[in-house]
């Protein structure tokens, strides 16, 4: 049973680019969230979808975007990059209360 | 915005060592999850804890939802080489903006003594 995946593993945009980020939650799970891990620090809520729409949100720009498919896939998009979104972006699926997170997306902004 | 303040910030640990980690909010939170993450993964969780007081062990893990609902505590009895990683608390609070979301903790890093 494939747990959450995530695509790709790695990338590296210029400033000012957008970037998309794909998920694909664990079977059975209908809530997909996103995180942004910085180098030594602990995740932080950028939002959530629930039914192909965003029903939380944390304390990010709108830059930062996202979408949820009926398959219940999501896309995180971010728009006009900054060096300071370079992080490690973590998607976690969830039925109830407890988040299973993927391996995450590394992003290098230059 | 709303944080954890989740202590030590990092330990070294000798086999067979006891470890204790824990972490406090301001605001009164209604979850209490912890994490472990090791290097190039995701965080994947060890024990979910839903009301005050609980205790739950998984293993040789240990964790507490403390009775104010606002820490919460992890110990690892007789650590073990692949216990290395870091550690994170995660809640939910029970009010204000953040209600809902998970809230994580810095990460309490462990590490083999020299």
């Amino acid at each position: 049973d494939a747990g959450v995946t995530q695509s790709p593993t790695h990338l590296i945009k210029t400033r000012g680019q957008q970037v998309t980020l794909r998920c694909s939650p664990k079977s059975g799970h209908d809530t997909v969230s996103w995180y942004q891990q910085a180098l030594g620090q602990g995740p932080q809520f950028i939002f959530q979808y629930y039914e192909e729409e965003e029903r939380q949100r944390g304390n990010f720009p709108d830059r930062f975007s996202g979408h949820q498919f009926p398959n219940y896939s999501s896309e995180l998009n971010v728009n006009a990059l900054l060096l300071g979104d370079s992080a490690l972006y973590l998607c976690a699926s969830s039925l109830g209360d407890e988040l299973e997170f993927g391996n995450g997306t590394r992003l290098t902004v230059t | 915005g709303q944080q954890l303040n989740q202590s030590p910030q990092s330990m070294f640990i000798q086999e067979g060592e006891d470890v204790s980690m824990n972490c406090t909010s301001s605001s009164i939170f209604n979850t209490w999850l912890w994490y472990k993450q090791e290097p190039g993964e995701g965080p994947v969780l060890l024990i979910a804890l839903y009301k005050a007081g609980e205790l739950t062990s998984n293993g040789r893990l240990t964790a507490q939802f403390g009775i104010t609902r606002k820490d919460s505590f992890l110990n690892i009895s007789a650590s073990i080489p692949s216990d290395v990683g870091i550690y994170f608390c995660a809640g939910r609070a029970l009010y204000g903006g953040s209600q809902g979301n998970l809230i994580f903790g810095k990460g309490t890093k462990l590490s083999v003594k020299p």
